[in-house]
C-alpha cells in the first residue's frame, strides 16, 4: 500500500464547474497535509495547507481533511483553465519529510 | 523576496561520474529539503538539513548525500552515478516554526539531471 494514493485521473470537468481531488494516507502519525500544483516542465506550487481536522478556504480553494478516514480532498470552485495541471497531495511526518502521491492530472475544458 | 534558486539548472552526467547540485533557500527559511522527481516513481524524498545537521533521510543509497552551511545554502552530491540517477531533484525550504509535523515547503525551479 502506498503511503499517499490519489486517484491518477485525468480528471476532466468544463470552465466553472467545481473541481473534486481526493487523497488518502496511511501514516496515522501525518500531522500536516498540503496540495501542490505542478505545472508541466516547473516545480510544485503550493496551493493549500491544513493541520486540523475541517475545512480551510482560500479563494477559489477549499481543502478538507478528516484524521478519523485518513482522508484529505481539494475542491477548486470556478474552475478555469488555468487550474489544468497535475495536482499534488503531500503528508507530513516529522522534520519536513513529506510524503507525496502520484498526483492527478486536471484538465478545465473551455 | 526572492524565491529557492537551484544552480545549475540541466546537467548531463555519464554514468559512473559524480555531480554536486545546489541550492540556496528563502532568505530566513533555515530548512532545505531534497527530493528526486521521476515520472515512474513520483516525488521521493531524500534528505532534510537544519542548522546544518542532516535530521531526516529517505530510502535512498549511500551514494546520495548532502550538506547545508552556516548561510543555509545546501548541496545534494551523487557519486557513481547510474542511468536511473535521472530525473528533476528538487530542493525545498522552510521556515520551521513548527514543534511537531511540518512546515510549508516552497520548491525552487529544479535541477534537470540526465546520465548517459
Amino acid at each position: 500500500q502506498k503511503e499517499v494514493e490519489q486517484n491518477s485521473g485525468p480528471l476532466s470537468v468544463p470552465e466553472g464547474a467545481i473541481a473534486s481531488l481526493n487523497c488518502t494516507y496511511s501514516d496515522r502519525g501525518s500531522q500536516s497535509f498540503f496540495w501542490y500544483r505542478q505545472y508541466s516542465g516547473k516545480s510544485p506550487e503550493l496551493i493549500m495547507s491544513i493541520y486540523s481536522n475541517g475545512d480551510k478556504e482560500d479563494g477559489r480553494f477549499t481543502a478538507q481533511l478528516n484524521k478519523a478516514s485518513q482522508y484529505v480532498s481539494l475542491l477548486i470552485r470556478d474552475s478555469q483553465p488555468s487550474d489544468s495541471a497535475t495536482y499534488l497531495c503531500a503528508c507530513g511526518l516529522n522534520n519536513n519529510d513529506m510524503r507525496f502521491g502520484a498526483g492527478t492530472r486536471l484538465t478545465v475544458k473551455p | 523576496k526572492a524565491g529557492v534558486t537551484q544552480t545549475p539548472r540541466y546537467l548531463i552526467k555519464t554514468r559512473g561520474q559524480q555531480v554536486t547540485l545546489s541550492c540556496s533557500p528563502i532568505s530566513g527559511h533555515r530548512s532545505v529539503s531534497w527530493y528526486q522527481q521521476t515520472p515512474g516513481q513520483g516525488l521521493q524524498f531524500l534528505f532534510e538539513y537544519f542548522s546544518e545537521t542532516q535530521r531526516n533521510k529517505g530510502n535512498f543509497p549511500g551514494r546520495f548525500s548532502g550538506r547545508q552551511f552556516s548561510n543555509s545554502r545546501s548541496e545534494m552530491n551523487v557519486s557513481t552515478l547510474e542511468l536511473g540517477d535521472s530525473a528533476l531533484y528538487l530542493c525545498a525550504s522552510s521556515w520551521t516554526y513548527r514543534t511537531s509535523g511540518v512546515d510549508e515547503q516552497f520548491f525552487g525551479p529544479g535541477t534537470r539531471l540526465t546520465v548517459l
